[in-house]
């Protein structure tokens, strides 16, 4: 089946440092990327996603590539601030699966930012 | 436009009794889904419909859990009865599209505590 695997946490780091958090995935068929982010008291939102290999997904200065050879798709930012302290899930949807949508999660992976 | 909401934000209830958790998703989403992270652990796949029909329903635990999507508009789930492995926070999601690689949008979250 498929499944995905973040790195442990929790990662706290210190303002305009840089950050990666790495992601595999295994995956049946062919699956889509993604990373959601969970601010404090707030339900979770798309950061970025990539729906084939070599895709690179970006925003808010987040960036992650689809590399199928190695099945990862690691979350990068250059310059971390203190708004950035969240909980980071990755996620994949597989198109080769019998329901399509159907996100699988990493672990999450919370991100704290001092100042 | 409205996001998806989620009621009760919290729940607090004793093992045996029943809860009914609801969910609106945007306007015009045909797709809704559930998912539920159980603490310390990831977010996991309770079921998904299009419109009014379960089009998977892999990720429900057992018959305790019983969803619904009258019309196609807000869904409900209930838990009847109530066990102290079902705390955790549920999440509904919705999407427009048939191809799996649409964003996702979530709601808050309900937070349940079985005691």
């Amino acid at each position: 089946g498929n499944s995905v695997t973040q790195m442990e946490g929790p990662v706290t780091l210190s303002e305009e440092a840089f950050l990666t958090i790495n992601c595999t995935y295994t995956a049946t068929g062919y699956p889509s990327l993604f990373w959601y982010v969970q601010y404090p008291g707030e339900g979770l939102q798309l950061l970025l996603k990539a729906t084939k290999a070599d895709d690179k997904g970006s925003n808010k200065g987040f960036e992650a590539t689809y590399r199928k050879e190695t099945t990862s798709f690691h979350l990068e930012k250059g310059s971390v601030q203190v708004s950035d302290s969240a909980v980071y899930f990755c996620a994949l949807t597989d198109l080769g699966g019998t329901s399509y949508g159907k996100l699988t999660f990493g672990q999450g992976t919370i991100l704290t930012v001092h100042p | 436009e409205a996001g998806v909401t989620q009621f009760p934000s919290h729940s607090v209830i004793e093992k045996g009794q029943t809860v009914t958790l609801r969910c609106d998703p945007i306007s015009g989403h045909d797709n809704l889904y559930w998912y539920r992270r159980v603490m310390g652990k990831e977010i996991k796949f309770l079921l998904h419909f299009v419109k009014e029909s379960k089009q998977d329903e892999s990720g429900m635990p057992n018959n305790r859990f019983l969803a619904e999507r009258t019309g196609g508009t807000y869904s409900t789930l209930k838990v009847q009865p109530a066990e102290l492995e079902d705390s955790g926070v549920y999440f509904c999601a919705s999407s427009q599209g048939w191809r799996g690689q649409e964003t996702q949008y979530f709601g808050p979250g309900t937070r349940l505590l079985v005691l």
